[in-house]
C-alpha cells in the first residue's frame, strides 16, 4: 500500500541558511510522481516542486530542490537561503500510476520555523 | 478563472445531520479529490475521481459519498455526521490523472460536528 512518511514534526532553521525536510515513501508501482506543497498559516496549499520516478536529474525550482534517492525511496526537499516567509507546514505527496489507481496521498507534514 | 471553489467556508452540524460540501473548478480538470486535514495527520484522501462519471475510494471513505456527474463539480456528502468528522475539508483538482500534474486546492471548509 502507498505510504508517505515525514519523520520531522517540526524543524527550526536560521534565516539565510539551508534546510532539508525529509520524506520517504513506499510503493510497489514503478511509475509514480512525487510532490511537495507548502501550507502557510493562512491555510492555502501551494505547489512547490515535482519529481517523476523516471527522472534522472533532481528537480529544482528556484530556492527549492528535491533530493531524489530512488533506491532509498526518499524525496527530501531542500530549501536554500531560508527566508522568514518560508515558515509554514510542508507536505510531501505521491501519486501512483495504474497499480495505485492514481491516488494522491500525503504525509503528515513538517512545520518549519525560520528564525531571524 | 476562479480556480477551485468550495462552499460553505464554515459549517456547524449536529450529530446525525447530513449535508453536502460543494466543490467546483473552472479549469476543465479531469482529476478531482477530497481530503480532510486533522492536526498531526496531514491530508487524508477521502474520495477521488479521474474523470466525469468515475469515482473511487481513498484512505478514509467511510461516512462519505461522492458523485461526479460533470467535469466541473465534485460534491462530498456526509451521510450522518459524527463528531469524528470534525475537520477541515479540502477539494483539489489537477489537469488529469497523469503523474506529473500538480493539484490545485480550494480554500477549504471548516466543519464542526457537535
Amino acid at each position: 500500500a502507498q505510504k508517505i512518511t515525514q519523520t520531522q514534526p517540526g524543524m527550526f532553521v536560521q534565516e539565510k541558511e539551508a534546510v532539508t525536510l525529509d520524506c520517504t515513501y513506499d510503493t510497489s508501482d514503478q511509475s509514480y510522481g512525487l510532490f511537495w506543497y507548502k501550507q502557510p498559516s493562512s491555510g492555502e496549499m501551494i505547489f512547490l516542486i515535482y519529481q517523476g520516478s523516471y527522472d534522472e536529474q533532481n528537480a529544482t525550482e528556484g530556492r527549492y530542490s528535491l533530493n531524489f534517492q530512488k533506491a532509498r525511496k526518499s524525496a527530501n526537499l531542500v530549501i536554500s537561503a531560508s527566508q522568514l516567509g518560508d515558515s509554514a507546514m510542508y507536505f510531501c505527496a505521491m501519486r501512483e500510476g495504474t497499480t495505485g489507481g492514481f491516488k494522491t496521498i500525503f504525509g503528515a507534514g513538517t512545520r518549519l520555523f525560520v528564525k531571524a | 478563472n476562479a480556480g477551485v471553489t468550495q462552499t460553505p467556508k464554515f459549517q456547524v452540524l449536529k450529530t446525525g445531520q447530513s449535508m453536502t460540501l460543494q466543490c467546483a473548478q473552472d479549469m476543465n480538470h479531469e482529476y478531482m479529490s477530497w481530503y480532510r486535514q486533522d492536526p498531526g495527520m496531514g491530508l487524508r484522501l477521502i474520495h477521488y475521481s479521474v474523470g466525469a462519471g468515475i469515482t473511487d475510494q481513498g484512505e478514509v471513505p467511510n461516512g462519505y459519498n461522492v458523485s461526479r456527474s460533470t467535469t466541473e463539480d465534485f460534491p462530498l456528502r456526509l451521510l450522518s455526521a459524527a463528531p469524528s468528522q470534525t475537520s477541515v475539508y479540502f477539494c483539489a483538482s489537477s489537469r488529469s490523472a497523469g503523474l506529473a500534474y500538480e493539484q490545485y486546492f480550494g480554500p477549504g471548509t471548516r466543519l464542526t460536528v457537535t
